[in-house]
């Protein structure tokens, strides 16, 4: 599969435990992009690499989110001290460099749901 | 920043029948609108975008037109059939970097057999 993939696709946790996804993108796409998406909503960005400089995050994410992409590949996400608002299917997505806007292609999502 | 308004919310239409679905964005620079189809616990995929420099685009069943004095965009699809019951958004650029695009709320589109 040369498609975007992620990693875990569900995970439960405990409100106040930290919880990490991984997203792998399509192998020659330079840009990466995280999102949050809530049952009847559509999705949300949350943060931007091209390679592995993280070049914009959303006002909206609070401090207890990072995201990472250290060697231009693959990202992580971590999510610390969880909270039930956090509950939501994460998406990572991928696109080709290029002038202008290219298409975005989606994981399959990590659906998180904190009890 | 960018603002993209979508309606309807939700749409049951009749088999064979087209289905309409709007978009409106509040920046005037704006230049890349695509729409996404979301099939129930699937990931979004593209089915279609439009660029400024065009008013109208179509491909078989599913067109896209593009109202930039008007700053709307609407996706149209003909001939509907089962397998066009989805979750469709649509999106416009979140800024002029060309990095996050802004998505609409979304319209959960039936198809009545």
């Amino acid at each position: 599969d040369t498609g975007v993939s992620q990693n875990p696709r569900h995970k439960i946790t405990k409100r106040g435990q930290n919880v990490t996804f991984r997203c792998d993108p399509i192998s020659e796409h330079n840009r990466l992009y995280w999102y949050r998406q809530t049952l009847g909503q559509g999705p949300e960005f949350l943060t931007y690499f091209q390679n592995e400089a993280q070049l914009e995050k959303s006002r909206l994410l609070s401090d207890r989110f990072s995201a990472e992409r250290p060697k231009g590949s693959f990202s992580t996400l971590e999510i610390q001290r969880t909270e039930q608002g956090d509950s939501a299917m994460y998406l990572c997505a991928s696109s080709a460099n290029g002038a202008g806007y290219n298409e975005q292609f989606f994981g399959p999502g990590t659906r998180l749901t904190v009890l | 920043g960018e603002n993209v308004e979508q309606h309807p919310s939700t749409l049951s239409v009749q088999e064979g029948d087209s289905a309409v679905i709007k978009c409106t964005y509040s920046d005037s620079a704006s230049n890349y609108f695509p729409w996404y189809k979301q099939e129930l616990g699937k990931r979004p995929q593209l089915i279609i975008d439009i660029r400024s420099n065009v008013g109208e685009k179509k491909d078989q069943r599913i067109a896209v037109t593009l109202n930039k004095t008007a700053k709307h965009f609407s996706l149209h699809i003909t001939e509907t059939q089962p397998e066009d019951s989805a979750v469709y958004f649509c999106a416009a650029p979140g800024d002029s970097s060309a990095s996050k695009i802004i998505f609409g709320s979304g319209t959960r589109l039936s198809i009545r057999p």
